[in-house]
């Protein structure tokens, strides 16, 4: 079936600017996450939503940062008024509540801020 | 201390070699444990769980060990194709913390 979906693949933005990732989840998993990848760097966990509601917020690094998820599907990460160290990829995994917690991700939007 | 560390490597091995490496998680409640594999520039993709008796999925075999609060990955008959960096991730309170990867190069 279909994996995890994100859009844009790539975004080169100036700083000061706003941008908006988009994941769309495996069809039927209600939980969703979103990482940050910097380069070289381990994952950075972001947020978490369960359906529409996001009951883990605590690692976004600003409130530059946001998220919002629709009809327990698709979410999206906007950053407002980006800064150079925003640079990096973000990833989003979903999983199915059935599973021993397992994520499955997507292929990330990597951003670069110039 | 992180929540979850990592040997970076990286480990160089010949084909055929077997290479083992450790990680270790600082939360005694941690429920769940799995090991990924990401490739350069990919997407981190689930490559086993880590069950308390541990458990081999072909040539990779996986420890946990709760008292010393580590987990292992053991790959066995190395091929190029498993170069790669690997992840741990420990599961705790919703979602799972990653370490920072240990790389692994095979060489012919």
């Amino acid at each position: 079936g279909a994996g995890v979906s994100q859009s844009p693949s790539n975004k080169v933005t100036e700083k000061g600017k706003d941008v908006e990732l988009r994941c769309d989840p495996i069809s039927g998993h209600t939980a969703l996450y979103w990482y940050r990848q910097s380069l070289g760097q381990g994952l950075e966990f972001l947020i978490y939503f369960q359906g529409n509601s996001a009951p883990d917020k605590s690692g976004l690094p600003s409130d530059r940062f946001s998220a919002e998820r629709t009809g327990g599907s698709v979410s999206t990460l906007t950053i407002q008024r980006t800064q150079q160290e925003d640079s990096a990829v973000y990833l989003c995994a979903s999983r199915d509540p059935g599973t021993q917690w397992e994520q499955y991700f997507g292929p990330g939007t990597r951003l670069t801020v110039t | 201390r992180k929540e979850v560390e990592q040997d970076p490597g990286p480990f160089n091995v010949p084909e055929g070699a077997t290479v083992a490496f450790n990680c270790t998680y600082s939360n005694s409640a941690s429920q769940s444990f799995f090991w990924y594999r990401q490739d350069c520039r990919k997407e981190p993709k689930l490559l086993m769980s880590v069950y308390s008796s541990g458990n081999e999925d072909g040539r990779f075999t996986a420890q946990l060990n709760r008292a010393s609060q580590y987990i292992s990955l053991l790959i066995r008959d190395s091929k190029l194709s498993d170069s790669a960096t690997y992840l741990c991730a420990v599961f705790n309170d919703y979602k799972l913390s990653f370490g920072a990867g240990t790389t692994v190069t095979v060489r012919a």
